[in-house]
């Protein structure tokens, strides 16, 4: 079936980079998401990767994707406190039209 | 509307009342869907709506959920029969029909059953 997993917390401090992790168990995803979620506001999309990419990059974004293992990753370039928020993974398939199975979530908090 | 409305945004109701929710999707979206998002269980997929086509139930948790969307726009949540275990914030998102574009999200209903 369907799992996204990722760890809950990641802290760094600001102006280093911030590397999100995020497993997925089914393989015939056909995009895969990374949305922001800040205090007390909605979701926001970050950036998506199709599936037969292994590499985006968006400004100081950089998402890779390792289909092998499963693996996708969100690297935050010059971290600022700005970007402390809740980061989602998601995954969307080819026969199930827009809908999304999330991860549970990682919690940055960037220090100054 | 600019974005996705729900309403209300805060709901407090007693254990075994039952609550309407809200979502007006963006205008033009045809594709509509409903998460859970509770506390240690990330976002759950509940159901989707897309065009005249059949919905995409097959997220929601009980039978006393259900869903419908009129006239192919807004869109309402139903809970029958309360539990403390529904509390939760509802996100209602839209997209336009094609695969693979945006999902706009509504900023929530968050419902507290007491």
């Amino acid at each position: 079936g369907e799992d996204v997993e990722q760890s809950l917390f990641l802290s760094v401090r600001e102006g280093d980079s911030s590397v999100i992790n995020c497993t997925y168990t089914d393989s015939s995803s056909t995009y895969l998401y990374w949305y922001k979620q800040e205090p007390g506001a909605g979701l926001q999309l970050l950036t998506y990767i199709f599936s037969n990419m292994d590499m985006k990059q968006d400004q100081r974004l950089t998402v890779l994707l390792n289909k092998k293992d499963k693996h996708l990753s969100l690297r935050i370039a010059d971290t600022q406190t700005g970007d402390s928020a809740i980061y989602f993974c998601a995954e969307s398939f080819y026969n199930q039209g827009g809908k999304l199975i999330f991860g549970q979530g990682t919690e940055l908090s960037v220090k100054p | 509307g600019a974005g996705v409305s729900q309403s209300p945004s805060n709901k407090v109701t007693e254990k075994g009342k039952d609550v309407e929710l809200r979502c007006d999707p963006i205008s033009g979206h045809t594709a509509l869907y409903w998460y859970r998002q509770s506390l240690g269980q990330g976002l759950e997929f509940l159901i989707y709506f897309q065009g005249n086509s059949a919905p995409d139930k097959s997220g929601l948790p009980s039978d006393r959920f259900s869903a419908e969307r009129t006239g192919g726009s807004v869109s309402t949540l139903t809970i029958q029969r309360t539990q403390q275990e529904d509390s939760a914030v509802y996100l209602c998102a839209s997209s336009l029909p094609d695969r693979n574009t945006e999902a706009f999200f509504g900023q929530g209903t968050r419902l507290t059953v007491v």
